[in-house]
C-alpha cells in the first residue's frame, strides 16, 4: 500500500538555525499539508498546498516558514530561524483532493531546539 | 471557527472488555467527521469517516462510531479491544468542502489495555 514518508524522524537543531524537513507524499495525490503536534498538545494545522501554491494556512505559519514541492515529488517544510518553540513533531500529509478523500499521514519529523 | 473536544486524555480498559471513546465538535453546519488512531512510532491512521447518511459508519480493525446531531457527537466504539489497540485516538472535523479539507483535532484519547 503506498504511504507517505518523511525524514528525518529526529532532527535536533541550534536556536536559529535554518531546517528543512521532507516528504515524499503519495504519488498519485494533489493535495499536501503539515501539521504539527507540541508535547502533550493537539495536531495543529500549519498549511495546505496544491497546484504549487498555498491554498490555506494557519496562523502559526508565519514568515519564518515555507514550502515547496521542489521537484514534482519531494515536499519540503522549512523553518528559517527556529526558536524553541518550534519544537515538536511535524506531520506531512498528503489526499488526492476531493473533500471526502482520506488524508494519508507520514510518520512525523521530530524537532528538537536546543 | 470549528473545535473538538476529547473530554478523556486516558482510558483504561481490560483486554476483550468494550470501549468508547467521546467527541464532541462545535461546528456551524455539520462538518466531515473523522477518527484517527496513532501508535507509537507511527503516523497517523484513519480508522473511520463519516460524511452523512448512515449515522453509524463501521472503520478498520472492529472500529465503529456513532453521529449524533442533536448532541454534537462522534463517539467511537469497538465491542472487544485487543492488546493491539492500546494507541492514542484523536477526533478530527473538517469542513464539508469539495476539496483540500484542513483536519482540525481534539486533543486526543490515550488508550491502555490491561491483560
Amino acid at each position: 500500500e503506498p504511504e507517505v514518508t518523511q525524514t528525518p524522524s529526529h532532527q535536533v537543531t541550534q536556536m536559529g538555525q535554518e531546517v528543512i524537513l521532507r516528504c515524499v507524499p503519495i504519488s498519485n495525490h494533489l493535495y499536501f499539508y503539515w501539521y504539527r503536534q507540541i508535547l502533550g498538545q493537539k495536531v495543529e494545522f500549519l498549511v495546505s498546498f496544491y497546484n504549487n501554491e498555498i491554498s490555506e494556512k494557519s496562523e502559526i505559519f508565519d514568515d519564518q516558514f515555507s514550502v515547496e514541492r521542489p521537484d514534482g515529488s519531494n515536499f519540503t517544510l522549512k523553518i528559517r530561524s527556529t526558536k524553541l518553540e518550534d519544537s515538536a513533531m511535524y506531520f506531512c500529509a498528503s489526499t488526492r483532493g476531493s473533500g471526502t478523500d482520506t488524508q494519508y499521514f507520514g510518520p512525523g519529523t521530530r524537532l528538537t531546539v536546543l | 471557527a470549528q473545535s473538538v473536544t476529547q473530554p478523556d486524555i486516558h482510558i483504561t480498559v481490560s483486554e476483550g472488555a468494550s470501549l468508547e471513546l467521546r467527541c464532541n465538535y462545535s461546528y456551524g453546519a455539520t462538518p466531515y467527521l473523522f477518527w484517527y488512531v496513532q501508535s507509537p512510532g507511527q503516523g497517523l491512521q484513519l480508522l473511520l469517516k463519516y460524511f452523512s447518511g448512515d449515522t453509524l459508519v463501521q472503520g478498520i480493525k472492529g472500529f465503529e462510531a456513532e453521529f449524533k446531531r442533536s448532541q454534537s457527537s462522534f463517539n467511537l466504539r469497538k465491542p472487544s479491544v485487543h492488546w493491539s489497540d492500546a494507541a492514542e485516538y484523536f477526533c478530527a472535523v473538517a469542513r464539508p468542502i469539495t476539496a483540500g479539507n484542513k483536519l482540525t483535532f481534539g486533543g486526543g484519547t490515550r488508550v491502555l489495555v490491561k491483560p
